[in-house]
């Protein structure tokens, strides 16, 4: 399984767009890219996944580049909520191998 | 439909004992997966049944082992205890849905295991 890099943290104010990347340079051609987030207190929660192309849901859009090292994930318009731990995991089996996620608080 | 729900939601063993965590699934899912999570290792993969068979497992030692019943619900079993089990023990089911390109997991709120 491919090897995910995030930024620990990052801050976003409220209403705006939350933009968060996700490095996964060694990802092969047939594993996917996941994305969940962790309120505190609260069982992990799946937002997206992608292959190749640009996936869009009613939580967020997750834009993969062409080459697949990395993707981003976006929150179109985040809310106080939306403050969570969110994780970017590549697997091809059942198995979601969580790295250290990116922490983002939204702040008022 | 009702979540994945875990039994207890808090546990207070110690050194030695063993430890039995229960997982009922979403109605209709027959994959269960087991996580453990702690402040330093974060979340880490621990075994995966479907159908009653353990069909992933992560690397942790022996003492950690668990099965799926016919109507998948599952437990997952610590013995000998030390103090480094202490975590967030946390169960995933999944529909297998083969139409789907994932079948994404839905996590119960989980059990808290303190090992004094």
């Amino acid at each position: 399984d491919a090897k995910t890099t995030q930024p620990p943290s990052m801050d976003c104010a409220e209403g705006r767009a939350a933009n968060l990347p996700c490095n996964h340079s060694t990802i092969s051609g047939n594993e996917y890219v996941y994305w969940y987030r962790q309120i505190h207190s609260q069982g992990p929660q799946y937002i997206i996944h992608g292959l190749k192309n640009n996936e869009t849901n009613e939580m967020a859009s997750l834009i993969i580049t062409e080459d697949r090292k990395s993707s981003t994930l976006i929150l179109p318009h985040a809310t106080l909520r939306d403050t969570a731990v969110y994780y970017c995991i590549s697997l091809s089996g059942y198995a979601l191998n969580f790295g250290k996620g990116t922490s983002l608080l939204v702040t008022p | 439909k009702a979540g994945v729900t875990q039994t207890p939601r808090y546990l207070i063993k110690t050194r030695g004992q063993q430890v039995t965590l229960s997982c009922s699934p979403i109605s209709g899912h027959r994959s269960v997966s087991w996580y453990q999570q702690t402040p330093g290792q974060g979340l880490q993969f621990l075994f995966e049944y479907f159908s009653e068979t353990q069909r992933n497992k992560g690397n942790f030692p022996g003492r950690f082992s668990g099965r799926q019943f016919s109507n998948s619900r599952s437990e997952m079993n610590v013995s000998t205890l030390e103090l480094g089990d202490s975590a967030l023990y946390l169960c995933a089911s999944s529909s297998f849905d083969s139409g789907k390109s994932y079948n994404e997991q839905f996590f119960g709120p989980g059990t808290r295991l303190t090992v004094l």
